[in-house]
């Protein structure tokens, strides 16, 4: 049972315009939700986090938006670079300080 | 002046071999956890310690048995290796806030 769901396992995107990636979730007691990059042979990197109380966090080229009645949160790179190419998870837990629980990646490619 | 770090990166072994991984932080975190990261890349957590105490167990095998010596460090010890313990394995830790840092991995390959 997935609980939190990336859809689609890859995307490409042109330098200088928008990535948007999405993530949805199952479980309405989740409440904390983070963005996190991936590059290969390393681990995890914490990019941008949202608490549910807010709908909209941003940090510099990064946007996350979240939708609770949707259950969906969605994260936007504008202008989107080449080293930005990673894979990107999103995360939720239930409360601070709670196990994270992962979706299944989305892996970025960002072409000149 | 690395942040999580794990030893070693990279493991091979025999099924049936018993075998430890290390995990150090030097970020003055309170609670550490183990994921792992299977073929599927499935990123999913196992265990995690909050000051020394054991506060999630996600239903792992016995085999795998965390060790938290202090707030800085958390091991994994694994008794009798399986084909299916081929993974990759990520500690982390974090102080509040659930923003976790990671450490680089360790590749586990059980033959």
């Amino acid at each position: 049972d997935q609980q939190v769901k990336q859809n689609s396992p890859s995307l490409s995107v042109q330098e200088g315009r928008i990535s948007i990636l999405n993530c949805d979730y199952t479980n309405s007691m989740f409440d904390y939700f983070l963005w996190y990059k991936k590059y290969p042979a390393e681990g995890p990197t914490f990019l941008i986090s949202i608490s549910s109380i807010k709908d909209k966090n941003e940090d510099g080229r990064f946007t996350v938006f979240l939708n609770k009645s949707a259950k969906h949160l969605s994260l936007h790179i504008v202008p989107s670079q080449p080293g930005d190419s990673a894979v990107y998870f999103c995360a939720a837990s239930a409360r601070v300080g709670d196990k994270l629980i992962f979706g299944t990646g989305t892996r970025l490619q960002v072409f000149p | 002046d690395t942040a999580v770090s794990q030893t070693p990166k990279y493991l091979v072994t025999q099924m049936g071999n018993d075998k430890s991984i290390k995990c150090e932080q030097n970020l003055g975190h309170d609670t550490m956890y183990w994921y792992k990261q299977d073929s599927k890349k499935f990123l999913k957590i196992m265990f995690s310690y909050n000051n020394k105490e054991l506060i999630i167990n996600e239903t792992v095998p016995n085999r795998f048995s965390p060790k938290s010596p202090d707030k800085a460090h958390l091991n994994l010890h694994i008794n009798s290796l399986e084909l299916g313990d081929s993974a990759v394995y990520f500690c982390a830790s974090s102080l509040a806030h659930n923003e976790q840092f990671f450490g680089p991995g360790t590749r586990l390959t059980v033959l």
